[in-house]
């Protein structure tokens, strides 16, 4: 089985500051994770996955995130918060490239000017 | 490249008739689909994978014979809300992965409010 937590269901942060949103995991297999943009009323844009390799992951809109195995966790960063960074990221777990994907309850993110 | 797209946008329907919501691979095929429903403020949770040429996989808890799931062809899988009540009323995303190899990632469409009255 798999699941993934995500820490605060809402987070504030100064335009310019450092975003950290959080996520754990947990999957029988080595998981494949991925984090996810949603504006309102829109679908899911991906912005960045982790499958293999490079724990260090970069994605799009400056985004990255770091894979760490033995704290099961796959944080999202970003250094520099921009207002049109405002929306809900869902990050979410996978046990297998074609398998079902899992998804947290979603963070908004808040960008005060 | 790699969009889905879903038709309708939004649907009003009364209660008791059926919506079906169409979602397409515009320039991929996808052998495999997924539909989610997303209520206010709530996360996606995955209805059934839908699989080209085969029935569908329903999650635990979902009804599939209210919620008929076609997977026609590689670029077009449905699905049909039959019956519908005020509790169905929800936003239903559709997702697809390319059939090419090594493609891990799930393309989202853009989503379908539904509302029942």
């Amino acid at each position: 089985a798999q699941s993934v937590t995500q820490l605060g269901s809402h987070v504030s942060v100064s335009e310019g500051a450092l975003v950290l949103l959080r996520c754990n995991y947990s999957s029988s297999v080595p998981p494949y994770l991925f984090w996810y943009v949603q504006y309102p009323n829109q679908g899911l844009q991906l912005l960045l996955k982790y499958t293999t390799g490079a724990t260090l992951v970069k994605g799009i809109n400056g985004f990255e995130a770091e894979f760490k195995k033995s704290e099961t966790s796959f944080h999202l960063t970003k250094p520099s918060a921009h207002m049109s960074d405002a929306a809900e990221y869902f990050c979410a777990v996978s046990e297998g490239g074609y398998q079902k994907v899992t998804f947290g309850t979603g963070t908004k993110l808040q960008v005060i000017p | 490249g790699a969009v889905v797209s879903q038709h309708p946008s939004w649907v009003i329907c009364k209660s008791g008739t059926s919506v079906k919501i169409e979602c397409r691979s515009l320039d991929f095929q996808a052998t495999t689909m997924f539909w989610y429903r997303q209520f206010p403020k709530q996360s996606l949770m995955l209805m059934a994978t839908s699989n080209e040429g085969s029935k569908a996989t329903y999650e635990q808890g979902v009804e599939k014979d209210k919620f008929l799931i076609n997977h026609a062809s590689l670029t077009l899988s449905t699905l049909t809300v039959t019956s519908a009540h005020p509790e169905d009323s929800s936003f239903y995303i559709c997702s697809a992965i390319p059939q090419k190899r090594n493609s891990y990632e799930q393309y989202f469409g853009p989503g379908t409010r539904l509302t029942v009255t």
